[in-house]
């Protein structure tokens, strides 16, 4: 069945380190790609997403790209800052409203 | 535009009891799909509404109910609740109209922590 494979965490990162969370997903077909974030006490927010092969998601300075050969849509950001300390999900979808989501990866930054 | 809201956003219940929880969808927004989250298994899907309709279901035991109403508010029920339910159950919702659609973004809610002692 589909699934989605993500980096363990905790992750520690000093303000202005670059971030690599690796994110590798099995499915049949043609998924679209997702990554979210959570904050404290909050809901999922949508980071950003991919939705076909090559792709690239972009948002807030994060990026990711759906690598059909590798089957991986890993999330990187050049320089990390305090604000971005939160809980990292990757996530797919084949069809519909159905979400196949990572295990999250907690991120946190020093300064 | 008000997002997602959740209702309670606590909840302590002991096992043996039954519980349920609702979500209000962002207005315009017809289907609702939860999600358990737990440290362990992160998030699971559990199912979707769609115009009052269960479309996708996960998992999940038949203790995990859920209905929506004509208005689009969904609420979700647990019966019989055992010490592995607590957990943060999320609630999103979406425009999506067709389930053949490949991407529909989901908007998140708070969520509601479940204790169960």
């Amino acid at each position: 069945g589909d699934s989605v494979t993500q980096m363990e965490g905790p992750v520690t990162l000093s303000e202005e380190a670059f971030l690599t969370i690796n994110c590798t997903y099995t499915a049949t077909g043609y998924p679209s790609l997702f990554w979210y974030v959570q904050y404290p006490g909050e809901g999922l927010q949508l980071l950003l997403k991919a939705t076909k092969a090559d792709d690239k998601g972009s948002n807030k300075g994060f990026e990711a790209t759906y690598r059909k050969e590798t089957t991986s849509f890993h999330l990187e950001k050049g320089s990390v800052q305090v604000s971005d300390s939160a809980v990292y999900f990757c996530a797919l979808s084949r069809s519909g409203n159905q979400f196949y989501f990572g295990t999250g990866t907690s991120l946190t930054v020093i300064p | 535009k008000a997002g997602v809201t959740q209702t309670p956003r606590y909840l302590i219940k002991t096992r043996g009891q039954q519980v349920t929880l609702s979500c209000s969808p962002i207005s315009g927004h017809r289907s609702v799909s939860w999600y358990q989250q737990t440290p362990g298994q992160g998030l699971q899907f559990l199912f979707e509404y769609f115009s009052e309709t269960q479309r996708n279901k996960g998992n999940f035991p038949g203790r995990f109910s859920g209905r929506q109403f004509s208005n689009s508010r969904s609420e979700m029920n647990v019966s019989t609740l055992e010490l592995g339910d607590s957990a943060l159950y999320l609630c999103a919702s979406s425009l999506a109209t067709t389930s053949e659609s490949s991407y529909n973004e989901q908007f998140f809610g708070p969520g509601t922590r479940l204790t169960v002692l």
